[in-house]
């Protein structure tokens, strides 16, 4: 399995991008990035995943390095609802293993 | 994005009773549905992984005979907790993927609400 490494916490102001690193040096040629988050006692939202390219959608943009061996989530302007945990995953065939993932807490 | 419902969103029971879970997907037809746990501040746990019509595939520790995964169409799968404890009190989180219903695919895996159970 392609295991991901990220910080444990992070903090970001207000109105501010947060950027969320996330390691996956064992990563596969064919294995996709996946980010999701999840806010305390809901089930994890979905974010964004790539390949090899950066990705943009609404929520956020993912930066996948050249060797795609680690990537950066990006919410371009944080808010306080933005605070959850935020989970970098490398699929494997036909599953998502979660790891412990990032706690990002968004300050006012 | 997708659109996964879980009922009921809590329950809670006797010991040794036996609790089912639904999990259906509301706009696209799940080929494959998955069931997580999820223990106080811990990440979530895959428990089985299932296909339409097909048995559940369930990971290493977890008893299928305990934890019965039904996954009978392609907008529903139920798990059900037999027998249960209050060690399998946790936060069940199911989570599916597959082709929308309005034509192709979609391989991004969405997630239920959640489940929350107490066993007392």
């Amino acid at each position: 399995d392609a295991k991901t490494t990220q910080p444990p916490s992070m903090d970001c102001a207000e109105g501010r991008a947060a950027n969320l690193p996330c390691n996956h040096s064992t990563i596969s040629g064919n294995e996709y990035v996946y980010w999701y988050r999840q806010i305390h006692s809901q089930g994890p939202q979905y974010i964004i995943h790539g390949l090899k390219n950066n990705e943009t959608n609404e929520m956020a943009s993912l930066i996948i390095t050249e060797d795609r061996k680690s990537s950066t989530l990006i919410l371009p302007h944080a808010t306080l609802r933005d605070t959850a945990v935020y989970y970098c995953i490398v699929r494997n065939g036909n599953k998502l293993v979660f790891g412990a993932g990032t706690i990002l807490r968004v300050k006012s | 994005g997708a659109v996964v419902s879980q009922h009921p969103s809590w329950v809670i029971c006797k010991s040794g009773t036996s609790v089912k879970i639904e999990c259906r997907s509301l706009d696209f037809q799940a080929t494959t549905m998955f069931w997580y746990r999820q223990f106080p501040k811990q990440s979530l746990m895959l428990m089985a992984t299932s296909n339409e019509g097909s048995k559940a595939t369930y990971e290493q520790g977890v008893e299928k005979d305990k934890f019965l995964i039904n996954h009978a169409s392609l907008t529903l799968s139920t798990l059900t907790v037999t027998s249960a404890h209050p060690e399998d009190s946790s936060f069940y989180i199911c989570s599916a993927r597959g082709k929308a219903k309005g034509g192709g695919s979609t391989d991004t895996q969405y997630f239920g609400p959640g489940t929350r159970l107490t066993v007392l």
